[in-house]
């Protein structure tokens, strides 16, 4: 079946612009991750959601980042005045439930110049 | 508050060669521990996972041990093939999500 798709690919964008990533995870998953990978720090969680539930921010490094995920299916990322060191690969995953086997997509790479 | 290292960092080998990937955890309370593939400027591969509770897995060439007293997992990759170049990941879920080691870049040469 289809895997985690993420969208754009890739985004460049000016400093100080808004941005939204989107996700769209396995159907049927009800947990669905967002995790930043840059060269520095590794990989890093940002968010997660679980079926209803209000969502874990824990990981956010900012209130310029927020995220939805609307109807449990599709979630979006945004990052609102963006900075130069928010540049990085943004990967969603998805799993049936907390502590299952997470499926990741292939990331968003943005840059911000 | 957990931390997952991973050694070595790069690895070279001749094809053929059978390999150990060496992965440790700081806090033995975890969930999971998944291992990981990830290709040049691609996401990331899921090979393996292992619960808190099980020993080992396999798949293919491919066997992960886990031992969650000692905080440490081993991915063992058999007849190792230029294919098998890339970065390999542990991962360990304890609270909501993974925390990831650095990785191994592994480099098999034909």
């Amino acid at each position: 079946g289809a895997g985690v798709s993420q969208s754009p690919s890739n985004k460049v964008t000016e400093k100080g612009k808004d941005v939204e990533l989107r996700c769209d995870p396995i159907s049927g998953h009800t947990a669905l991750y967002w995790y930043r990978q840059s060269l520095g720090q590794g990989l890093e969680f940002l968010i997660y959601f679980q079926g209803n539930s209000a969502p874990d921010k824990s990981g956010l490094p900012s209130d310029r980042f927020s995220a939805e995920r609307t109807g449990g299916s599709v979630s979006t990322l945004t990052i609102q005045r963006t900075q130069q060191e928010d540049s990085a690969v943004y990967l969603c995953a998805s799993s049936l439930a907390r502590s299952d086997e997470q499926f990741f997509g292939p990331g968003t790479r943005l840059t911000v110049l | 508050k957990q931390e997952v290292t991973q050694i070595p960092a790069a690895l070279s080998v001749p094809e053929g060669e059978n390999l150990v990937l060496n992965c440790s955890f700081t806090d033995s309370a975890i969930y999971n521990l998944q291992w990981f593939r990830q290709d040049p400027g691609k996401g990331l591969t899921s090979l393996l996972l292992i619960q808190s509770s099980q020993r080992e897995q396999t798949s293919g060439r491919l066997n992960a041990s886990l031992d969650k007293s000692s905080g440490r997992s081993t991915l063992y990759i058999a007849a190792s093939q230029p294919g098998d170049s890339a970065t390999y990941l542990c991962a360990v879920q304890a609270g909501t999500a993974l925390i990831f080691g650095k990785g191994t870049t592994l480099s098999v040469s034909s």
